[in-house]
């Protein structure tokens, strides 16, 4: 998707180990977002961000901290991957924290913890 | 792909016809509405949208119907093409909020699948 890149696209990671998702964006847009889509829950809120070190919780933020240093950067952390937490990571963007200024998601990051 | 289509709701439909795809919302106090699409492989596009003010609202082939009586909305595409197949969910949001980032709450999808 123009202006939000995500990586690694895909991973495998051993159980207990750290793990780190990126999420670049060039659109200079205040807010980014990290959700989680599993089967039967839909999109889930992790963590997001209002400007750079400024970040809160959403919905399903256990075992995951975030870090945002710069504008353009969203990082997420698995401090210590569990099964649980195989999942597709998708990152959103938008300009404005209100949902009608529109949100752009990345292609996602399919990680797999085994 | 990153589809979670195996677990969802499928509506198959013939490649030419109408599709509704329908969605339950669960707060009263919700007052827009989004429907996004996603393909395989891709992150949820936005389609279209609608506040609560209103009923109906059009776009280039896609009419979204809201009923907030029941707490119900639609997403209608006409003349359905090949293209069309996709995973479409609709999210909700309460502006109350203050329009926060925790505020945007999604619908688990729906499977569109497109008979030639």
């Amino acid at each position: 998707d123009a202006g939000i890149t995500q990586s690694p696209r895909h991973k495998v990671t051993e159980t207990g180990t750290p793990v780190t998702l990126r999420c670049h964006q060039t659109e200079n847009h205040r807010y980014m977002y990290w959700y989680r889509q599993d089967p039967g829950h839909g999109l889930r809120l992790i963590h997001y961000s209002y400007g750079v070190k400024d970040t809160d919780k959403g919905e399903v933020s256990d075992g995951y901290s975030v870090s945002r240093s710069k504008t353009e950067d969203f990082l997420l952390t698995l401090e210590s991957a569990t099964s649980s937490q195989t999942s597709v990571y998708f990152c959103a963007i938008s300009e404005s924290g209100r949902a009608n200024y529109g949100y752009t998601f990345g292609s996602g990051t399919r990680l797999t913890v085994v | 792909g990153e589809n979670v289509g195996l677990h969802l709701p499928t509506l198959s439909v013939q490649e030419g016809d109408n599709s509704i795809i329908n969605c339950a919302y669960s707060n009263s106090a919700s007052d827009y509405f989004i429907w996004y699409k996603q393909e395989s492989g891709k992150g949820p596009q936005f389609i279209i949208d609608i506040r609560s003010n209103m009923d109906k609202r059009q776009g280039q082939r896609v009419t979204v119907l809201l009923n907030k009586t029941v707490k119900h909305l639609s997403l209608q595409i006409a003349a359905t093409q090949p293209g069309d197949s996709a995973v479409y969910f609709c999210a909700e949001m309460a502006m109350y909020s203050g329009g926060g980032a925790d505020g945007l709450t999604f619908g688990k999808g729906t499977h569109l699948i497109i008979q030639p």
